[in-house]
């Protein structure tokens, strides 16, 4: 086990409702990432936060938000459900160095979003 | 153009066989790092292996090798001695150093392992 875990496992939704997934890093660690992963795809990037900032997006619409805490905990809050944001949502939670290229991520369990 | 392929859908192999996942990757950044992750049937992603674009040698872990091909852009994955928990999905992954610190994955490879 990574130490990274998310709430919760599994969500229904319906169109144009919000909603918010959790996920609380490594002990240590000081940035998380966030991808949704549609079936039978790869995980996408959504955005990562850096000691409470935002910290790099991915090509995802402004309905898509989040906040990192103090403790480096996260949330990711979806506005306005659409039947496409249905999918895993997995969290990675990983420490800052240098340049970044080498810093694995340790990703949590996911939460599995379906929206009807 | 895709940035990371893995062309092959589904792979088959028997237990203790070598079996090797392709991967190909897009990139004009000369800074970038190759991941190699595992997914089961439980979705959570497990790091395998880190391959960075100026490491001279191939990279290893255990029963997990990287053979990086920098030329042909190329980063497969060679798994020895299959084992049944090997099966499961496995992505391919860039992050390359003026994007920032986002993973790009491939579409991944199924992996089945039987005895």
């Amino acid at each position: 086990e990574t130490g990274v875990t998310q709430s919760p496992t599994h969500l229904i939704k319906t169109r144009g409702q919000q909603v918010t997934l959790r996920c609380s890093s490594q002990s240590g660690h000081n940035t998380v990432s966030w991808y949704q992963q549609a079936l039978g795809q790869g995980p996408q990037f959504i955005f990562q936060y850096y000691r409470e900032e935002e910290n790099g997006r991915g090509n995802f619409p402004p309905r898509f938000s989040g906040l990192q805490f103090p403790n480096y905990s996260s949330e990711l809050n979806v506005n306005a459900l659409e039947l496409d944001d249905s999918a895993l949502y997995l969290c990675a939670s990983s420490l800052r160095r240098g340049t970044g290229i080498h810093n694995e991520q340790f990703f949590g369990p996911g939460t599995r979003l379906t929206v009807l | 153009a895709q940035k990371i392929t893995q062309t092959q859908p589904g792979m088959f192999v028997q237990e203790k066989e070598a079996v090797t996942l392709d991967c190909t990757y897009d990139t004009s950044d000369p800074s970038y790092g190759l991941f190699w992750y595992k997914q089961p049937s439980s979705g959570e992603m497990i790091f395998l292996i880190y391959q960075g674009s100026y490491d001279q040698q191939n990279a290893t872990e255990g029963r997990y090798s990287l053979n990086f091909q920098k030329a042909r852009k190329s980063a497969n994955l060679v798994i020895s001695a299959s084992q049944l928990g090997d099966s499961a999905m496995y992505f391919c992954a860039m992050r390359e150093n003026q994007a920032g610190t986002a993973l790009i994955f491939g579409k991944g490879t199924t992996l089945s392992v039987s005895s």
